[in-house]
């Protein structure tokens, strides 16, 4: 059975950093790309990053771009998000998902439950 | 303007079929788009449906029943997640999402009601 579960989702102040962990299981984590997929409370989903099987590739909304890290750890079925300057906007349950394809073909076939990020003073 | 426009609710019968729109920006055109189509119950994470780029380049979501299909209105620019025989269990938020510059993005959701 696949799983995905993410955490590391607390309160933070604007302009801090958190790391985000997704741990996966019931499936061969290394052959396939991951998101990690965004919603602000009562709001519409947000696509936030992409990276392809063996991390070679990384792809970034033009919103986190430049503050966002993503990075997986193929060896401990592991996807991070790294967040630094964040912002109150950045506010929302933040999803790991499993893409379908090596190299991400935007059909998301399995999620984790989310995680909370709060970024209030 | 947004890249993917989606009226925001979208109300049906029971039985009846729902047609949801995904509406590509100006200058972007649809014909060279797969659009990918989730939707979201509350208090859960999103699920595939489908993705349609036309009738020779689709695929259906694991276990998503044949009621739901793609297409596309070339002339409004747009994709279309049709669902017909309606059910009260597919009141739910859609989403489409495309992949355009180096990035997915997804529409703003339309929230589906069955009454």
């Amino acid at each position: 059975e696949v799983q995905l579960v993410e955490s590391g989702g607390v309160v933070v102040q604007p302009g801090g950093s958190l790391r985000l962990s997704c741990a996966a299981s019931g499936f061969a984590f290394e052959d396939f790309a991951m998101h990690w997929v965004r919603q602000a409370p009562g709001k519409g989903l947000e696509w936030v990053s992409l990276i392809r099987w063996d991390g070679s590739s990384t792809f970034y909304a033009d919103s986190v771009n430049g503050r966002f890290t993503i990075s997986r750890d193929n060896s401990k079925n592991f996807l991070y998000l790294l967040m630094n300057s964040l912002r109150p906007e950045d506010t929302a349950f933040y999803y790991c998902a499993k893409d379908s394809e090596y190299y991400g073909s935007g059909i998301l076939d399995f999620w984790g439950q989310g995680t909370l990020v709060t970024v209030s003073s | 303007q947004a890249v993917l426009t989606q009226p925001s609710s979208l109300s049906a019968s029971p039985g009846a079929s729902a047609s949801l729109t995904c509406t590509v920006r100006t200058g972007i055109n649809v014909d060279t788009y797969r659009i990918f189509w989730y939707r979201q119950k509350p208090g859960s994470p999103p699920q595939f449906l489908l993705r349609y780029k036309s009738d020779s380049d689709k695929q259906q979501g694991s276990g998503v029943p044949s009621r739901f299909s793609g297409s596309k209105d070339a002339s409004a620019n747009a994709g279309i997640l049709l669902i017909s025989g309606l059910q009260s269990d597919d009141e739910a938020d859609y989403y489409c999402m495309i992949w355009h510059s180096t990035a997915w993005v997804f529409g703003g959701g339309t929230k589906l009601t069955v009454l």
